[in-house]
């Protein structure tokens, strides 16, 4: 089963600066890696798939990139609303589709 | 618009059993995979099961492998996962998830149902 591994698991940024997140596999996943935002009490909703496509709906400053082991999710101007949590996924090796441990981003 | 609408939640004592449903609308359900995702209280995310878009690919996860059940019904658009020999550490709350065929991510999820196991 491949790994995945985010880090940092707290990031503490101020608001209207920017937020970079890793995710890290075990092996090599190619480009089959999806981000979620979670937010307290909610369900994760889908912000970036094969690594770099924003999905339907979400805002230009959350981008994406990273290809085989190493990815990394960037938003460029932190909003009140992006202080949650972030889960990166692998799809390459399904089943399953394992999940990273989740990076908080908190305010600064 | 998606929707997926969970139900059958609750308390269960340990060794008992609980079956999940997910009503699916707002897409032609029967043209994707539905999975089943869950998150122990202050936990991350752990998929449990998912069911191809004819109902005949069931993979499930080590840990429930051999306890947990997947179906679907197309003619009414839902999902349903049965759970024998529920555990303490099965306690979360349970996400269904829509996915496309084959490794693709998962694009729509529910609100999620809480299952609580203990004595």
């Amino acid at each position: 089963e491949i790994v995945m591994t985010q880090s940092p698991a707290t990031l503490s940024v101020s608001p209207g600066e920017r937020a970079t997140l890793s995710c890290r596999a075990s092996q090599s996943v190619s480009s089959s890696l999806a981000w979620y935002q979670q937010k307290p009490g909610q369900a994760p909703r889908l912000l970036i798939y094969d690594a770099s496509t924003r999905a339907t709906g979400i805002p230009a400053r959350f981008s994406g990139s990273g290809s085989g082991t190493e990815f990394t999710l960037t938003i460029s101007t932190l909003q009140s609303e992006d202080f949650v949590v972030y889960y990166c996924q692998q799809y390459n090796n399904w089943p399953p589709g394992t999940f990273g441990q989740g990076t908080k981003v908190e305010i600064k | 618009e998606v929707q997926l609408v969970e139900s059958g939640g609750g308390l269960v004592q340990p060794g008992g059993s609980l079956r999940l449903s997910c009503a699916a609308s707002g897409f032609t359900f029967s043209d994707y995979a539905m999975s089943w995702v869950r998150q122990a209280p202050g936990r991350g995310l752990e998929w449990v099961s998912g069911i191809s878009a004819g109902g005949g690919d069931t993979p499930y996860a080590d840990s429930v492998k051999g306890r947990f059940t997947i179906s679907r019904d197309n003619s009414k658009n839902t999902v349903s996962l049965q759970m024998n020999s529920l555990r303490v550490d099965d306690t979360a709350v349970y996400y269904c998830a829509k996915k496309s065929a084959g490794p693709r991510p998962f694009d729509s999820w529910g609100q999620g149902t809480l299952v609580t196991v203990s004595s």
